[in-house]
């Protein structure tokens, strides 16, 4: 069975410092993995996602993530933190192999906090 | 396009009662989830439809949840009886199917049930 683990489950940084949101993943084939955004009272919004090729993923709002395979890694970072990017943030992983990939195992989430 | 839609955004029921969410995917997806997210358990997949037929319902955590897809515009999950422990965002999700596992799943607003 998959898993991920998202360490830290609140991350606080200062407005204009490195974001880095950590994920761990636990998978026996090479997975599919996203991060997703969750602003308050909204529902989930995709920020990137790894299926194959390059393993530096760019997304969406200046966000990016690396595929370690060595590692089982995919952490979420962000040069720069502004304050709108708090929200919380969920990685998640799915098996190709499974119903087409499609369901996803979402990790515990981390609420990042900006702060001015 | 308007995105996923769900109805009622908040829904407060006593505990016996029937519960029934409604969504309406993004029109031409062919794929649609039912999610819930507690604090206790985070974001878990419950069922989900490709071309309305439910793919995998294992998620599905009792009887008393039930969901239908009797068209490509419209879904439906029910709880009946509703009980306390059954209060959470309920998400609604469609993906567009096209190139297969990879899609982006787009996700509603939610559900914000409380069963007293």
């Amino acid at each position: 069975a998959q898993s991920v683990t998202q360490l830290g489950s609140h991350v606080s940084v200062s407005e204009g410092a490195l974001v880095l949101l950590r994920c761990n993943y636990s998978s026996s084939v090479p997975p599919y993995l996203f991060w997703y955004v969750q602003y308050p009272n909204q529902g989930l919004q995709l920020l990137l996602k790894y299926t194959t090729g390059a393993t530096l993923v760019k997304g969406i709002n200046g966000f990016e993530a690396e595929f370690k395979k060595s590692e089982t890694s995919f952490h979420l970072t962000k040069p720069s933190a502004h304050m709108s990017d708090a929200a919380e943030y969920f990685c998640a992983v799915s098996d190709p192999r499974l119903f087409g990939g499609n369901k996803l195992v979402f990790g515990a989430g981390t609420i990042l906090r900006v702060k001015s | 396009d308007a995105g996923v839609i769900q109805s009622p955004r908040h829904e407060v029921t006593e505990m016996g009662q029937e519960v029934t969410l409604r969504c309406k995917p993004i029109s031409g997806h062919d794929y649609l989830f039912w999610y819930r997210q507690t604090m206790m358990r985070g974001l878990e997949l419950l069922i989900y439809f490709n071309n309305n037929v439910p793919i995998d319902d294992s998620g599905m955590p009792e009887d008393r949840f039930s969901a239908k897809m009797p068209n490509a515009s419209f879904s439906t999950l029910k709880i009946q009886p509703s009980e306390p422990r059954d209060s959470a965002v309920y998400f609604c999700a469609s993906s567009p199917g096209t190139s297969g596992s990879t899609d982006t799943q787009y996700f509603g607003p939610g559900t914000r049930l409380t069963v007293l």
